[in-house]
């Protein structure tokens, strides 16, 4: 089973800043990775698709880069409605399909 | 607009058995794979079972193997999980998840979601 791992747990920022998020793989997925944004009792949404391939409808200020073992989801600049959890998730080795457990994105 | 409505979450007890159902719209359902997903109370994401678009391939978690059924009925737009013997830990809210439809078919990247529904196992 491919373990993703997620850092950091937490990530404090302000609107407007930088956040830049990690998911680390225990063997490669090659460019097998997409992220999802989960906001309080609402289900996922998928953003990045592919390591960086932005799904429909996503905003510009989300980006995905990174292959084989490690990833990043970058946001350029926070708005206040990207305060919220992000999961990465692989697809390259599976059954079992599997997440990263997630990194909070909270207002400092 | 795709659109994935989940139903049949309820209080059961350990041992016991629920039929979940999700129903889609806005997209050819039939040519598309599917997934179900579930959330543990305040935990992270968990993928339990995978059925691809003609019933021939279907894949389960560890953790749910020869306890649920995945099954789908391509002429009612229709995904279901049959639950058996339910535990504790099964208690959690199941999302039923499409591909990006109408970008790709790979069916292993949840591009929709459904609302989902809670299924608690108690005594």
């Amino acid at each position: 089973e491919i373990v993703l791992t997620q850092s950091p747990a937490t990530l404090s920022l302000s609107p407007g800043e930088r956040a830049t998020l990690s998911c680390r793989a225990s063997q490669s997925v090659s460019n097998y990775l997409a992220w999802y944004q989960q906001k309080p009792g609402q289900a996922p949404r998928l953003l990045i698709y592919d390591a960086s391939n932005r799904a429909t409808g996503i905003p510009a200020r989300f980006s995905g880069s990174g292959s084989g073992t490690d990833f990043t989801l970058t946001i350029s600049s926070l708005e206040p409605e990207d305060f919220a959890l992000y999961y990465c998730q692989q697809r390259s080795n599976w059954p079992p399909l599997t997440f990263g457990g997630g990194t909070k994105v909270e207002i400092k | 607009e795709v659109q994935l409505v989940e139903s049949g979450g309820d209080l059961v007890q350990p041992g016991g058995s629920l039929r979940l159902s999700c129903a889609a719209s806005g997209f050819t359902f039939s040519t598309y794979s599917m997934n179900w997903v579930r959330q543990a109370p305040g935990k992270g994401l968990e993928w339990i079972s995978y059925i691809s678009s003609s019933s021939s391939a279907i894949k389960y978690a560890d953790s749910v193997k020869g306890r649920f059924t995945i099954s789908r009925d391509n002429a009612k737009n229709s995904l279901y999980l049959q639950m058996n013997s339910l535990r504790d830990e099964d208690t959690a809210v199941y999302y039923c998840a499409s591909p990006l439809v109408g970008v790709t078919t790979v069916g292993t990247t949840f591009g929709y979601w459904g609302q989902g529904t809670l299924v608690t196992v108690s005594s």
